[in-house]
């Protein structure tokens, strides 16, 4: 069983939908959480950091972690066509030395 | 200018020959990672380096070495290249005491 599990999809919406993306994990000694973004084509952009349990926003993105259930979240509001692409979760525990990726979640936006 | 830079962006080469992928960044970070990718295998680690004189092996380091030549530069070579080497490869940063990494764009190597 890989330590972080996430379904590669792919995943296809209409535009304007509420988007959920999910990770689980077996480790609970991760404590930091953090979602990137990968174009076609472009290395993954950092989109969302989070430490231990709770909810962060940025705009239309908003993070969620459950520590007790072992799954983060990562839900996008008004989706656009330009939200059309591969979304990885990553995570490490306090004075670990390696991220360790999900597979990634490809998603596409129908206008 | 971009923070994480990598050259060749793209490469075509031979069984047999040695390649070699260079990073640099204007971040200051301390920390450096080279990843390759594959479809339906994502993300997996190569090397690391924590400073100049700190090397580690990530999960499949077999057939890649690395130099970590100053702080802005770390490079990825494969003595032999065998088709299978064939992926995007990435080098991130990281500051040291952080957790999150920040990536290059990337080189798509094909080894024929």
């Amino acid at each position: 069983q890989k330590e972080v599990e996430q379904d590669p999809g792919p995943l296809s919406v209409p535009e304007g939908a509420i988007v959920s993306l999910n990770c689980t994990y077996s480790n609970s000694a991760f404590q930091y959480f953090m979602w990137y973004r990968q174009y076609s084509r472009k290395g993954p952009e950092l989109l969302m950091y989070t430490y231990s349990s709770g909810n962060k926003e940025d705009g239309r993105f908003t993070a969620q972690v459950d520590k007790s259930s072992k799954y983060i979240s990562l839900f996008i509001r008004d989706s656009q066509p330009s939200d059309s692409a591969t979304y990885l979760c990553a995570m490490i525990g306090w004075g670990a030395q390696k991220l360790v990726f999900g597979q990634g979640t490809r998603l596409t936006i129908n206008p | 200018d971009a923070d994480v830079t990598q050259t060749p962006r793209n490469r075509i080469t031979k069984t047999g020959k040695r390649i070699m992928l260079e990073c640099s960044q204007t971040k200051g970070h301390d920390r450096m990672y080279w990843y390759r990718q594959d479809p339906g295998l994502g993300l997996r680690l190569i090397y690391y380096s924590f400073d100049v004189k700190d090397i580690n092996k990530g999960e499949i380091s077999d057939g890649y070495s690395v130099s970590r030549q100053a702080q802005a530069k770390f490079s990825l070579s494969l003595e032999s290249a065998i088709p299978n080497q064939t992926a995007l490869y990435f080098c991130a940063t990281c500051p040291g005491g952080g957790n999150e990494q920040f990536f290059g764009p990337g080189t798509r190597l094909t080894v024929l």
